[in-house]
């Protein structure tokens, strides 16, 4: 079955300052993984995805993820956090296999301190 | 991407009663999702609209309780019945792109 963990509930970093949000999955085929965004009262966002190919993605807003097979991960990353990434943030697992059903981790919700 | 609007965007609904949140979809699509967000939670998938067939149902959701209509490949219709408190919580339908889904902006759902 699949499933995603998001071990950081929540995580605090200072403008400014790198950021990587932590995903890893379980899925028994090729995943497809992605990550979104939800600000508050808002609907969910795409931030990227990946199917194949480069291990490295580059999504919208500045933000990257790596896909490590060998770890079962896909680590949210951005160089320099703005006062507007604050949000919460979901990693998410899908695929052919399972119909392209997503399976969502619990978030983690980004706080930027200034 | 597609353009995704969902009405109402909120709603208090007494228990007892029932409630259908719409989704509208500005392309022709194949598969529609419906999700549920409780307070302080993560999505949770409740079923799966293809346009002409039933609606498939995740583990722990019911027909009866969340009957979904999917009438053409740019609309479908979820409906919250016989509400309690513990239905409150924020609905989401979304789209399949080529693999990755997109979302609408969500109904928040109070139930008193």
């Amino acid at each position: 079955a699949q499933s995603v963990t998001q071990p950081d509930i929540h995580i605090t970093v200072s403008e400014g300052a790198s950021l990587e949000l932590r995903c890893n999955y379980s899925y028994g085929a090729t995943p497809y993984l992605f990550w979104y965004v939800q600000s508050p009262g808002q609907g969910l966002q795409l931030l990227l995805k990946y199917f194949s190919g480069d291990t490295l993605v580059q999504g919208i807003k500045g933000f990257e993820a790596e896909f490590k097979r060998s770890q079962s991960s896909f680590n949210l990353r951005k160089p320099s956090v703005h006062w507007s990434d604050a949000a919460e943030y979901f990693c998410a697992v899908g695929g052919l296999e399972y119909g392209n059903k997503l399976v969502f981790g619990a978030g983690t919700i980004l706080r930027v301190k200034s | 991407s597609a353009v995704i609007s969902q009405k109402p965007s909120r709603d208090i609904c007494q228990r007892g009663t029932s409630l259908t949140i719409q989704c509208q979809v500005d392309s022709q699509v194949t598969m529609m999702f419906w999700y549920r967000q409780q307070p302080g939670q993560s999505l949770t998938l409740i079923a799966t609209a293809n346009q002409g067939s039933e609606a498939t149902y995740e583990s722990g959701f019911v027909i009866d309780k969340f009957p979904i209509s999917r009438p053409n490949l740019t609309f479908s219709t979820l409906t919250v019945s016989n509400m309690s408190p513990e239905d409150s919580s924020i609905y989401l339908c979304s789209v399949l792109g080529t693999y990755e889904q997109y979302f609408g902006p969500g109904t928040r759902l109070t139930v008193t």
